[in-house]
């Protein structure tokens, strides 16, 4: 099945400075990609999303980009914010289900 | 609440006994999702029903049950088998044959 890795577990920077998270998937076949942002004892939300077809997408200071060569896609936060401050997941959707397969986490911490 | 509704928010189990969680969601969605969170470990998938009356085992599904008798509802019992249930539990949906999960707002069980 797929697997996705996601790095660093924890990532720490200050107020205004930018932020990257990693993520590799196995499976060639992962054709949607999203990223959720968890606050602490509250659900994830969605707040970007890319599909195969799609090398980079942006929402504000949000980005995200995809290398299916290589089979990576990392998040991209710039000017950060404290309220940017939780847990980030990526994770990939692979063929039939529906299911997705999420990375680990990054606890992100924006420091004043 | 978002659509999708969790109960309760905390559940406290004594160790043999089976608890069930509850998952409703008013957003018409075909395929509902049960996933385990735990620290470092991110979300975990336990079940998932893509339509009433079925359902598939996720990669953790040892020690729970499910059931989909109604496109509304999707319980999760844990069982006395499972061996460390103590975990947040998240109930998801999404319309089939799209992406984009809708999260419920959780529920902590710990087994005391």
């Amino acid at each position: 099945g797929e697997n996705v890795e996601q790095h660093p577990s924890t990532l720490s920077v200050q107020e205004g400075d930018s932020a990257v998270i990693k993520c590799t998937y196995s499976d060639s076949a992962s054709n949607y990609f999203p990223w959720y942002k968890q606050e602490l004892g509250k659900r994830p939300q969605l707040i970007i999303d890319i599909r195969s077809n799609v090398g980079e997408k942006k929402d504000q200071r949000i980005a995200v980009t995809l290398n299916k060569t290589a089979k990576h896609f990392s998040l991209h936060i710039t000017e950060t914010q404290p309220e940017d401050s939780a847990v980030y997941f990526c994770a990939s959707l692979t063929g039939g289900g529906n299911k997705l397969t999420f990375g680990t986490g990054t606890q992100l911490k924006v420091e004043l | 609440d978002g659509g999708i509704t969790q109960s309760p928010k905390y559940l406290f189990r004594k160790e043999g006994q089976n608890v069930t969680l509850s998952c409703e969601q008013n957003l018409n969605h075909d395929a509902m999702y049960w996933y385990r969170q735990d620290p470092g470990q991110g979300l975990r998938l336990i079940y998932y029903s893509q339509i009433v009356n079925d359902f598939q085992k996720g990669d953790i599904a040892e020690g729970y049950s499910v059931s989909r008798e109604k496109k509304e509802s999707f319980p999760l019992t844990v069982t006395s088998a499972q061996k460390n249930p103590t975990a947040f539990y998240l109930c998801a949906s999404s319309p089939q044959g799209k992406v984009g999960y809708t999260f419920g707002s959780g529920t902590r069980l710990t087994v005391v």
